[in-house]
């Protein structure tokens, strides 16, 4: 089992749509939780760190489940703009920082 | 606004020269990574630091080297660049851990490096 897996996608949603992706991992000691976006041949950007209590920034939602070892991320009202990769990252102490492989998005006008 | 930079966008070089990849943050931040992305796989980390002059490998250190004489400089070296070193090499760079607190990572813009 990898150690953090997310679905590939792509997940084609019209504008103005609710999407949700999850990414699930494997190590019940990992401590913290983050979402960036990658567009492509461009580096990562920090979307949002993701809290036990959960927290929201605009259009966007990130859950943390430690029971079921997962996060979630809700994009509300789609924009084309939101049209990139959205990587999972998953840190299991100090430096180690363990990377999805990403979930492809597409607005579609 | 933390800043990442790094010294190439595009490289093109021959099997068997030595290639140096540099990187700069100007957030004081203690902690700086060097990661390979290739499609399918995901980020690697090949090596970090956590302070000047230190240094620990990742997963895949093979044929890298790196170097941290000063705290916001990072340098990755490949000794001997092979074809299947082709990739996209980025740099990030975070604060160190603090009351336990783990911190986001930062990212340059990253440099796509061709091994012909």
């Amino acid at each position: 089992r990898k150690e953090v897996e997310q679905d590939p996608g792509p997940f084609n949603v019209p504008e103005g749509a609710t999407v949700a992706f999850n990414c699930t991992y494997s190590n019940s000691a990992s401590q913290s939780f983050f979402w960036y976006r990658q567009d492509c041949r461009k580096e990562p950007k920090l979307l949002m760190s993701v809290y036990s209590s959960g927290n929201e920034d605009g259009r966007f939602t990130a859950q943390l489940n430690r029971a079921s070892q997962y996060i979630s991320l809700l994009i509300r009202d789609s924009k084309l703009s939101d049209s990139a990769t959205y990587l999972c990252v998953v840190n299991e102490g100090t430096y180690k920082y363990i990377f999805g492989t990403g979930t492809r998005l597409k607005v579609l006008a | 606004d933390v800043k990442v930079t790094q010294s190439s966008r595009y490289l093109v070089k021959r099997t068997g020269e030595k290639v140096f990849l540099e990187c700069v943050q100007d957030m004081d931040h203690e902690n700086m990574f060097w990661y390979r992305q290739d499609p399918g796989l995901g980020l690697r980390l090949i090596y970090f630091s956590y302070d000047v002059k230190m240094k620990e490998k990742g997963d895949i250190p093979e044929g890298y080297s790196v170097s941290r004489e000063k705290k916001e400089r990072f340098s990755l070296i490949l000794e001997s660049a092979s074809t299947n070193q082709t990739s996209m090499y980025l740099c990030a760079s975070s604060f160190g851990t603090r009351d336990r607190e783990i911190y986001e990572q930062y990212f340059g813009p990253g440099t796509r490096l061709t091994v012909t």
